[in-house]
């Protein structure tokens, strides 16, 4: 069974970059599209943007200035860094798989979620 | 303003049948064929439930269907049950602003 767990710190500083990495347990990252979403509290979802394995990204025009998503198939592993953080970035941030053979509007396993407060 | 207009709520007693609708754009919902839908309880990550307007993953009742017409599409659920009472996003490709647009979400409740 595949397992998605987001890691980070749950506090950042406003203007600091917000780090965080989805460790995939259960199967492989390669031949997959990976994707970050993220719920600011008591709102809707939003889509940041995502990465397939072989390191091509697309990432939501909204935030792509700020943006960086990579991946480590030797750790399974990939990430996301968003610069310049504001208390609008305050959210819980989900790391999600896009469905195989899937489409990017197809997410099948998320993690659990890791909520990032942004304050000074 | 979310790319996709969902209604903030429905509701419905048990074993009556709620539509949920997810009105987009002809750069979205009207051109693509790629409306998922999810799940979500409090506390806890999105499920899939339906994608590709119609489809049903493995393991997800038959009680939910989707279906699109123009610019909306449509998540129906038959016979609902205590258990479906849940907040539900749509989501569709789009090509006009991002990629992964979502609706603002419609909250079930189950009277």
């Amino acid at each position: 069974q595949v397992q998605l767990q987001e890691s980070g710190p749950g506090l950042v500083k406003p203007s600091e970059t917000l780090s965080l990495t989805c460790t995939v347990s259960g199967g492989s990252i390669s031949r997959y599209y990976w994707s970050w979403i993220r719920q600011p509290p008591g709102k809707g979802l939003e889509w940041i943007g995502y990465i397939y394995y072989s390191g091509s990204t697309n990432y939501n025009p909204s935030l792509k200035s700020r943006v960086t998503i990579s991946v480590d198939t030797s750790k399974n592993q990939f990430s996301l860094k968003l610069t310049s953080a504001t208390a609008a970035d305050t959210a819980v941030y989900y790391c999600a798989r896009v469905a195989e053979m899937g489409t990017v509007t197809e997410f099948d396993y998320w993690g659990q979620g890791t909520l990032v407060t942004v304050s000074s | 303003q979310s790319a996709l207009t969902q209604p903030a709520s429905v509701s419905g007693s048990p074993g009556q049948s709620i539509t949920i609708s997810c009105t987009g754009t002809s750069s979205d919902v009207r051109t693509y064929n790629l409306v998922s839908w999810y799940q979500q309880h409090p506390g806890k990550a999105p499920k899939l439930m339906i994608f590709d307007i119609n489809k049903r993953p493995s393991g997800v009742s038959n009680r939910f269907s989707g279906s699109k017409s123009g610019n909306t599409a449509s998540l129906t659920i038959f016979g609902v049950q205590a258990e479906d009472e849940a907040d539900y996003y749509c989501c569709s490709f789009a090509t006009s602003s991002t990629f992964v647009v979502f609706g603002g979400g419609t909250k079930l409740t189950v009277l």
